[in-house]
């Protein structure tokens, strides 16, 4: 089944410890992408990746780092997480933002 | 700043009868747009495009409108569903091709 998975799913954490979201894609997909959805701002990309070795800047990178060394990897790093970084976050992935991009089922975060 | 907007933050149809969600955006250069659907606790799911060579793209109950000049596009839902009751979000892609603007959605409500 062509799907997008996300670990872990919920997580509960303190300012300041460093985490990791994985994101993982059975399709193939090039392209790769980080989104929170928080309310009333809707869903805002935090970092892409075009292919292997190739990511750049969505629009709320600050806070963030992410790594695409397999193509069907692309982990969200928060290297210090501070509470305003809590939020719902998706992963998706597509042959390209002109393609259908498949969203992972979300991975809600707090900070505390 | 927000390039692609959304600016009714919910709706409320009778089953049956025809929902319409609209959106505007502000960079001309985009020319091509997506709809996608997220119902609570699940990722969002693509649910139509467009291209700006077209000015209307039908699938099933769901067409979208797209008026260049004014720079809107409208979502139509005929007949309206309670299944269809979900978040609707309009999108774009950059002028590079590779970042995704959303639009902070609209929250369909099709009551029975």
């Amino acid at each position: 089944e062509a799907q997008v998975t996300q670990n872990p799913r919920y997580l509960i954490t303190v300012t300041g410890k460093k985490l990791t979201v994985t994101c993982s894609q059975n399709m193939n997909h090039e392209y790769m992408s980080w989104y929170r959805q928080d309310p009333g701002l809707g869903l805002r990309q935090i970092y892409y990746s075009m292919n292997v070795e190739v990511t750049d800047k969505g629009d709320v990178p600050e806070g963030y780092k992410v790594s695409r060394k397999e193509k069907r990897n692309f982990p969200l790093i928060l290297e210090s997480p501070s509470p305003n970084q809590t939020s719902l976050y998706f992963c998706a992935s597509s042959s390209g933002t002109y393609n259908e991009q498949f969203f992972g089922p979300g991975t809600r975060l707090t900070v505390l | 700043d927000q390039q692609v907007k959304q600016n009714s933050p919910s709706l409320s149809v009778q089953e049956g009868r025809i929902s319409i969600l609209n959106c505007d955006y502000t960079n001309s250069m985009f020319d091509y747009f997506l709809w996608y659907k997220k119902y609570p606790a699940e990722g969002p799911t693509f649910l139509i495009s467009i291209s700006s060579i077209k000015d209307k793209n039908e699938d099933g109950r769901f067409t979208v409108f797209l008026n260049k000049s004014a720079k809107h596009l409208s979502l139509h839902i005929v007949p309206s569903q309670p299944g269809d009751s979900a978040v609707y979000f309009c999108a774009a892609p950059s002028n590079s091709g590779y970042a995704l603007n959303f639009g902070k959605g609209t929250s369909l409500l099709v009551t029975p």
